[in-house]
Formats: structure tokens, sequence, C-alpha cells
């Protein structure tokens, strides 16, 4: 079983639609919570950090952790199609330590 | 958003030859930088952890005499790939984490660089 679990999808949804994205972990160690956007051939763009359990809101985005259930998501609101990218999770035990990413989900918002 | 940069982009290279890659952080101090490795359609694979002023610490199954990894400042950490060969050829990205007097939370990645080794 691996640390980080992440439906690889490949994810559609109509522009406009909420995307709910979510990743599961198994180490119970983990405090720091990460959402990554990648577009192709690029790095990855820190999206969401959060720390410990509750929500964080970001404009369209809003980041969920759940420490009880090792559960954590991502929601895209008012999607647009250049939200379309690989979503990475990826967590820590530190604030400064090497991060364990989820496989990444592609999304796909059609116009 | 912190800025990290990586040069080159991309670099083509013969079998056999080394090639170095530079990753700084721009506006922000980073004691601890990241290299990973990355191939199509794939995660991001951790190869070593760089700490300015003392030794990388690699990952299981990274080749430390391959991947050469210096980190002389706070702003800059570099990968030497040793006698490259063509499985060598990946995308190469390193990260810059915050923490510290940085004023800066969670890793900032660099925009890749991508090794052809022919």
């Amino acid at each position: 079983q691996k640390e980080v679990e992440q439906d690889p999808g490949p994810l559609s949804v109509p522009e406009g639609a909420i995307v709910s994205l979510n990743c599961t972990y198994s180490n119970s160690a983990f405090q720091y919570f990460m959402w990554y956007r990648q577009y192709s051939r690029k790095g990855p763009e820190l999206l969401m950090y959060t720390y410990s359990s509750g929500n964080k809101e970001d404009g369209r985005f809003t980041a969920q952790v759940d420490k009880s259930s090792k559960y954590i998501s991502l929601f895209i609101r008012d999607s647009q199609p250049s939200d379309s990218a690989t979503y990475l999770c990826a967590m820590s035990v530190g604030g400064n330590e090497k991060l364990t990413f989820g496989t990444g989900t592609r999304l796909t918002i059609i116009p | 958003g912190a800025v990290v940069s990586q040069h080159p982009s991309w670099v083509i290279c013969k079998s056999g030859t080394s090639v170095k890659i530079e990753c700084r952080s721009l506006d922000f101090q980073a004691t601890t930088m990241f290299w990973y490795r990355q191939f199509p359609k794939q995660s991001l694979m951790l190869m070593a952890t760089s700490n300015e002023g003392s030794k990388a610490t690699y990952e299981q199954g990274v080749e430390k005499d391959k991947f050469l990894i210096n980190h002389a400042s706070l702003t800059l950490s570099t990968l030497t790939v040793t006698s490259a060969h063509p499985e060598d050829s990946s995308f190469y990205i390193c990260s810059a984490g915050g923490g510290g007097t940085s004023g800066r939370s969670g890793q900032y990645f660099g925009p890749g660089t991508r090794l052809t080794v022919t």
C-alpha cells in the first residue's frame, strides 16, 4: 500500500462546475498538507498549504484536511479551461522536510 | 509566490559526459533544497535532500557518486549527473523549502530541466 493514494483520473468536467479532488494517506505523522498544480513539462506550482486539520480558502480554491480520517480534499469553484492540469497532493511530517506525493490527478475542464 | 529558477531548462548531451543543473531561490533564502526526477505521466520521485553547507542526503537506490549535489549557498544548489547514460534521460526538478526566517511556508518548485542523453 502506498503512503499516499490519489486517483489518477483522468477527470473531465464542464466549465463552471465544482471540481473535487482528494487524497488519502496512511502515515498519521503527516502534519503539513499541500496541493500543487502541474502543467505539462513544467514544475509544480504550490496552490494550497495547510497545517493539521481544517479548511483553507484562497480565491476559487478550498483545501480541507481531516486528519482523523486521513483524508484531504481540494475544491475548485467556477472551474475554467485554464485549470486543466495535473493536480498533486503532497504531505510531510515536518514543515521543511521531504514531501510524499500522490500520483496526481489529470483534470480537463471542457469549455 | 516564491520564485525558484533552474538552468538550463533543456539539455541534450552525449552518453558518458557530465551535465550540471543549477537551482536558485531568487527571492528567499532556502536552507534546504530538494531534487526530484519525474518520468512521463508519473509523479515526482525524490532523489536527495540538500542542506546548505553539509552533505546531501540521498534516497534509497539513488547513486550519490553519479548524482553529485552541492549546496554552496542559501540560494544555490547544483545537481551534476556524471557519466550520463540514456536511462538518465528524465525531467529533473528542484524545490526550495521555506520555513525559518524565510517568511515562506511550503516548498516551491523550479520549472524543471529536461535532460536527454543520446
